[in-house]
C-alpha cells in the first residue's frame, strides 16, 4: 500500500517554463489537497479538491492550476514558473470530511527550486 | 497572517525527560486541532488530535492538552526517545471547513 505518491521529487525549472506535479492515491480517498512550505511560514494550502471532477482555491491559489480528472489522481501546474514559486510542495489526501477520522495523509513531498 | 503560531523554532531534551511544544492560535472558531510530524525528506505524518469539548487527549506517551479560553495546545511528549526528533506542525480548522491552517514548526532534538 503506497498511500499518496508524488512525482518528480526534485526539478529545477528556469523562469517562465511550465511543468505538472502529480500526484496519485490508492486509498480511495475523496479529498486531495496541494499544500507548499516555505521557510518561517508552515504549510499553506494551494487548491484543493472535494471528489473527482472538482477543484477549488485554497489560500494561495495564485500561479497554480489543478486538475482532479481521476479519482485517484490530482495534478498541481505551473504554466509560467516564477522565483517566488521555490518551495517544497505537498500533497495530501483524505478520506471524508469527517474531522474526527479521517487526518490527512501526504506524500513525500516535491522540491522545486526556479531560477 | 499567521493564524496558528509556533513560537519557539527549536527545542532540544534529554532522552527520557519531558518534550513540551507549544501552539497558540487566533481564530475562535477553531474548533478541532491536530499535530503532525516530519522527518526530513518526508511528508508530515499525523500524530494526535483533539476536538474544542475536550480539553485533553492521550494517545500512549503523547498528550494534546487545550487551553481554549487561552487559544492554546501543547503537545507533551513522556518519555522523550532520540527517534521523536522531528519537526513537529500543529494545525487547526473549523467545523466544516476545508482547510487546515498550519503553524511554521517546532524542531525537537531528544538527545540520547
Amino acid at each position: 500500500n503506497a498511500g499518496v505518491t508524488q512525482t518528480p521529487k526534485f526539478r529545477v525549472l528556469k523562469t517562465g517554463q511550465s511543468m505538472t506535479l502529480l500526484c496519485a492515491q490508492d486509498m480511495n480517498h475523496e479529498y486531495m489537497y496541494w499544500y507548499r512550505q516555505d521557510p518561517g511560514m508552515g504549510l499553506r494550502l494551494i487548491h484543493y479538491s472535494v471528489g473527482e471532477g472538482t477543484t477549488a482555491k485554497g489560500e494561495v491559489p495564485d500561479g497554480y492550476n489543478v486538475s482532479r480528472l481521476k479519482k485517484q489522481n490530482f495534478l498541481l501546474g505551473l504554466e509560467s514558473a516564477a522565483p517566488s514559486q521555490t518551495s517544497v510542495y505537498f500533497c495530501a489526501s483524505r478520506r471524508d470530511s469527517s474531522s474526527y477520522n479521517s487526518p490527512l495523509h501526504f506524500g513525500n513531498g516535491t522540491r522545486l527550486t526556479v531560477t | 497572517d499567521q493564524q496558528v503560531k509556533q513560537n519557539s523554532p527549536s527545542l532540544s531534551v534529554q532522552e527520557g525527560r519531558i518534550s513540551i511544544l507549544n501552539c497558540d492560535y487566533t481564530n475562535s472558531m477553531f474548533d478541532y486541532f491536530l499535530w503532525y510530524k516530519k522527518y526530513p525528506a518526508e511528508g508530515p505524518t499525523f500524530l494526535i488530535s483533539i476536538s474544542s469539548i475536550k480539553d485533553k487527549n492521550e494517545d500512549g506517551r503523547f498528550t494534546v492538552f487545550l487551553n481554549k479560553s487561552a487559544k492554546h495546545l501543547s503537545l507533551h511528549i513522556v518519555p522523550s526517545q532520540p527517534g521523536d526528533s522531528a519537526v513537529y506542525f500543529c494545525a487547526a480548522k473549523r467545523a466544516g471547513a476545508n482547510n487546515l491552517f498550519f503553524g511554521t514548526g517546532t524542531r525537537l532534538t531528544v538527545i540520547p
